[in-house]
């Protein structure tokens, strides 16, 4: 089945800096990748997605590339904000079935 | 109300006792699925029901029983828990399988 790393599992950068997180899958045949962010007691909530047939896209101050071959993905989130601070999720949609497998989760924290 | 509402947010139980979580989606979603959120661990996808069918069960305990009467409505019966069980148990929904999920606020479980 489908295997999903996620890295860092905390990040902390200043205002105005850009942040990065990293995530990698095992099936080859995975063909979605949403990524979430999920505030403190809140629920997690869609930011951004990439379909396998997509190498980049983005939305504002955030994008998302995807690396079919080497079978990574990754959020670049720009000009952070203190509101970006949040936990974020990526997942992984498997290619034969109906499960999302998620990533652990990254902690961004953006200094004022 | 819109989106996906949980109810109860917040759930404490014995180990002997039996409950129900409600989750009602308002966006006309032929998908709905339960994950369970523990600190330090990857979300994870307990049942998938599309159009009122399980269609993914991800070796969940018995002890975890799911209830999909209508495509709106999904519900998890709960019985016998134990202590490790205590998570944040989230309902989400999508129009189809496989799409993007909306997720529910969450209910808060502690199993005493």
């Amino acid at each position: 089945g489908e295997n999903v790393e996620q890295h860092p599992s905390t990040l902390s950068v200043q205002e105005g800096d850009s942040a990065v997180i990293k995530c990698t899958y095992s099936d080859s045949a995975s063909n979605y990748f949403p990524w979430y962010k999920q505030e403190l007691g809140k629920r997690p909530q869609l930011i951004i997605d990439i379909r396998s047939n997509v190498g980049e896209k983005k939305d504002q101050r955030i994008a998302v590339t995807l690396n079919k071959t080497a079978k990574h993905f990754s959020l670049h989130i720009t000009e952070t904000q203190p509101e970006d601070s949040a936990v974020y999720f990526c997942a992984a949609r498997e290619g034969q079935g109906f499960s999302f497998i998620f990533g652990k989760g990254t902690r961004l924290l953006v200094k004022p | 109300e819109t989106g996906v509402t949980q109810t109860p947010r917040h759930l404490v139980m014995g180990m002997t006792n039996k409950k129900s979580l409600k989750c009602e989606q308002h966006l006309g979603h032929n998908a709905m699925y339960w994950y369970k959120q523990s600190a330090k661990k990857p979300l994870e996808l307990m049942f998938v029901y599309n159009f009122k069918e399980q269609t993914e069960n991800n070796s969940v305990p018995s002890r975890f029983s799911p209830e999909c009467p209508n495509s709106s409505h999904l519900f998890l019966h709960l019985h016998t828990l134990q202590p490790e069980d205590s998570a944040l148990y989230l309902c989400a929904s999508s129009q189809d399988w496989g799409d993007e999920q909306f997720f529910g606020p969450g209910t808060r479980l502690t199993v005493l």
